[in-house]
């Protein structure tokens, strides 16, 4: 069984803090990294796939990396702003046909 | 920007009732999959399906639970004889590429009574 940690499980910061939080995975039997950024009520939101040790990538004020070897992810927001509230969910792909296994979630809240 | 819906949105049922959950993904999209959140439990994979058959499913899809691509455009999910433990979010995804990310619906809340 595939086990995904995501820390911490809760974060409160002030707007305009940066902030950063982490998924842990065994590196065995990895494919890919999925973010996703979810909102209460709506669709989980996309924001990075990522594949490769080492990746980087940046989407405005967030950017996540990878470490496939360590078996981890860090996800980073610049500037923290209350639109950034929500739960950040981090999915590993794996199996055959790539199906998500999830980790916790990390809660963020931005207080302005 | 196109999206996966999902209906109904909350669906109440009594335990031993049939319950279909239905998925619309996105129109060129070619793999599809469930997913569930029990309250305060991970999002956890169900089932997964291409070129009209499961492709994967996990130790939770048993006999109870099917899926079917009735025409080109559904998706659904069917619980036969649904249980109290059934109660969850139902979440459907569908990608291009087993190897793309996967888009979500907004989920379908069953409550089993």
């Amino acid at each position: 069984i595939l086990n995904v940690e995501q820390s911490p499980q809760s974060l409160h910061v002030q707007e305009g803090d940066s902030t950063n939080f982490t998924c842990s995975f065994p590196s065995s039997n990895f494919y890919a990294l999925h973010w996703y950024r979810w909102e209460t009520a709506k669709s989980p939101e996309a924001l990075f796939v990522m594949t490769l040790n080492g990746d980087e990538k940046k989407k405005g004020r967030i950017s996540a990396t990878l470490n496939t070897k360590e078996g981890y992810s860090y996800l980073y927001i610049k500037g923290s702003q209350p639109e950034d509230s929500a739960t950040y969910l981090c999915g590993i792909s794996s199996g055959s046909a790539r199906q998500l296994t999830f980790g916790s979630g990390t809660q963020l809240t931005v207080l302005p | 920007e196109p999206e996966v819906t999902q209906t109904p949105s909350h669906q109440v049922t009594q335990m031993g009732q049939e319950v279909i959950l239905r998925c619309v993904p996105i129109s060129n999209h070619l793999y599809f999959y469930w997913y569930r959140q029990i309250l305060g439990q991970k999002v956890e994979f169900l089932v997964s399906f291409y070129n009209n058959e499961i492709s994967e499913k996990s130790e939770i899809f048993d006999d109870q639970f099917s899926v079917e691509r009735p025409d080109g455009s559904n998706f659904t999910l069917k619980i036969r004889s649904t249980k109290l433990e059934d109660s969850a979010m139902y979440f459907c995804a569908s990608s291009i590429a087993d190897t793309d990310t996967q888009y979500f619906g907004p989920g379908t809340r069953l409550t089993v009574l």
